[in-house]
């Protein structure tokens, strides 16, 4: 089973500012299988980012992946009220398909 | 719009049974596999199970293995996850998701608004 682990566990950053939420895997994701979810209480987890770089439909441009082989990032720039939440990365490249634990972006 | 609707959940005792549902409209549901995630209080997210469009294959995770059943009604455009012999590290919010494909794999999208479930004596 492919582990994912996310970095920070917390990170803060005061709005209009940019964050960098990282996900690292324990082996080699192929085909950049990897996507990114949003996650706010109360609320169905949101699809953001599929194929590590391409936004799902909807998605502001403002929120952007890149990383291959195991290491991902997301990067929110200019961020809004909105986007503080929890973010999640998640690899579809073996099975069982594994979540990382999460970041929790919160308003600093 | 796909859109994911659940119903079922609450509080149960340790060794009890619950059913969770999750109604699909807005796509043709006999199209789609489709999934069960958790998330364990304090944690992040855990998939559950899958069960492929026509019903005929399923997956589970190992914590839930034997205890659980993942199903589906087409007729109905309904997901079901009968679980069993619940423990207290069950409790969560569970969400049903799609699981789209694609030439550039298949992801979960979208997800039913949660169901909490309780096990707790």
């Amino acid at each position: 089973e492919i582990v994912l682990t996310q970095s920070p566990a917390t990170l803060s950053v005061s709005p209009g500012e940019r964050a960098t939420l990282s996900c690292r895997a324990s082996q080699y994701v192929s085909s950049n299988y990897l996507a990114w979810y949003q996650h706010k209480p109360g609320q169905a987890p949101r699809f953001l980012i599929y194929a590590s770089s391409s936004r799902a439909t909807g998605i502001p441009d403002r929120f952007s992946g890149s990383g291959s082989g195991t290491d991902f990032t997301l990067t929110i720039s200019r961020l809004e009220p909105e986007d503080f939440a929890v973010y999640y990365c998640q690899q579809y490249d073996s099975s069982p398909f594994t979540f990382g634990q999460g970041t929790r972006l919160e308003i600093k | 719009e796909v859109q994911l609707l659940q119903s079922g959940g609450g509080l149960t005792q340790p060794g009890g049974s619950l059913r969770l549902s999750c109604v699909v409209s807005g796509v043709t549901f006999s199209n789609y596999d489709m999934n069960w995630v958790r998330q364990v209080p304090g944690k992040g997210l855990e998939w559950v199970s899958t069960i492929s469009a026509t019903g005929d294959t399923t997956h589970y995770a190992d914590s839930v293995k034997g205890r659980f059943t993942i199903s589906r009604d087409n007729s109905k455009n309904t997901l079901y996850l009968q679980m069993s012999s619940l423990r207290a590290d069950d409790t969560g919010i569970y969400y049903c998701a799609r699981r789209y494909t694609s030439s550039w794999g298949n992801w979960l999208d979208p997800w039913g608004q949660g169901t909490p479930v309780t096990v707790s004596s």
